[in-house]
């Protein structure tokens, strides 16, 4: 079972940048997995922020981005707003399904 | 406006069956892949299904394989999920998603507000 690691938690300051990963047990994420992401605030459902690798949403602010770094899956996001705290989920395909990301707990402070 | 609604949700006992369904309207229901993602209470997204937008592929997650069938009706713009031999396991808030790529993706762009599925004596 493969098993996608993402940071447990970040913290950040309000208009500082911060960059998120997403890797891989089973080697490196790259296109063919198709990395996307995901955030949820408490109370809410998720919320689709990028796809397949660096796609934004029509919703998504501009301040979002996606790449592929070093062998894994980055969100980037600069000029942080008190309201990007959230967390944080990659989704990767491997093996014919799925597989999500443990997430990322952002803190704006 | 695209909009899913899962209902179905509930107390059950372990063992026990429970079917999950997604309404949606808004969209061509035909053209997208649907899946099921779930979330146990305090902990991170779990995908576990998905359906192609004919109903003619599957894939399940290995931890609901063989006990959870996903299913779809056209004609009623409905999304299902018969969950059979429920352990504790499975108590987690279950949502449903579309594929906004009208493929398998992963581009979940729209998503239900879930419904809580409890697996307890």
């Amino acid at each position: 079972q493969t098993v996608v690691t993402q940071e447990p938690s970040l913290t950040v300051s309000p208009g500082g940048t911060v960059t998120l990963t997403c890797a891989s047990s089973a080697g490196a994420v790259t296109s063919v997995y198709y990395p996307n992401w995901f955030q949820q605030k408490p109370g809410q459902a998720p919320r689709a922020l990028i796809y397949n690798i660096n796609n934004k949403q029509s919703w998504t602010p501009a301040r979002f981005s996606g790449s592929l770094l070093g062998g894994k899956a980055v969100l980037t996001l600069s000029s942080v707003q008190p309201e990007d705290e959230a967390d944080y989920y990659c989704l990767v395909y491997y093996g014919g399904a799925w597989v999500f990301g443990g997430g990322t707990k952002l803190t704006v402070l | 406006q695209v909009q899913l609604v899962e209902s179905g949700g509930g107390l059950v006992k372990p063992g026990g069956s429970l079917r999950l369904s997604c309404a949606a309207s808004g969209f061509v229901f035909s053209d997208y892949y649907m899946t099921w993602i779930r979330q146990a209470p305090g902990k991170g997204l779990e995908w576990i299904s998905y359906i192609s937008s004919t109903g003619g592929y599957t894939n399940y997650a290995d931890s609901v394989k063989g006990r959870f069938t996903i299913s779809r009706d056209s004609a009623t713009n409905s999304l299902y999920l018969q969950m059979n031999s429920l352990r504790a396991e499975d108590t987690a808030v279950y949502y449903c998603a579309r594929d906004g790529t009208t493929g398998d993706f992963g581009d979940y762009d729209y998503w239900g507000q879930g419904t809580l599925v409890t697996v307890s004596s």
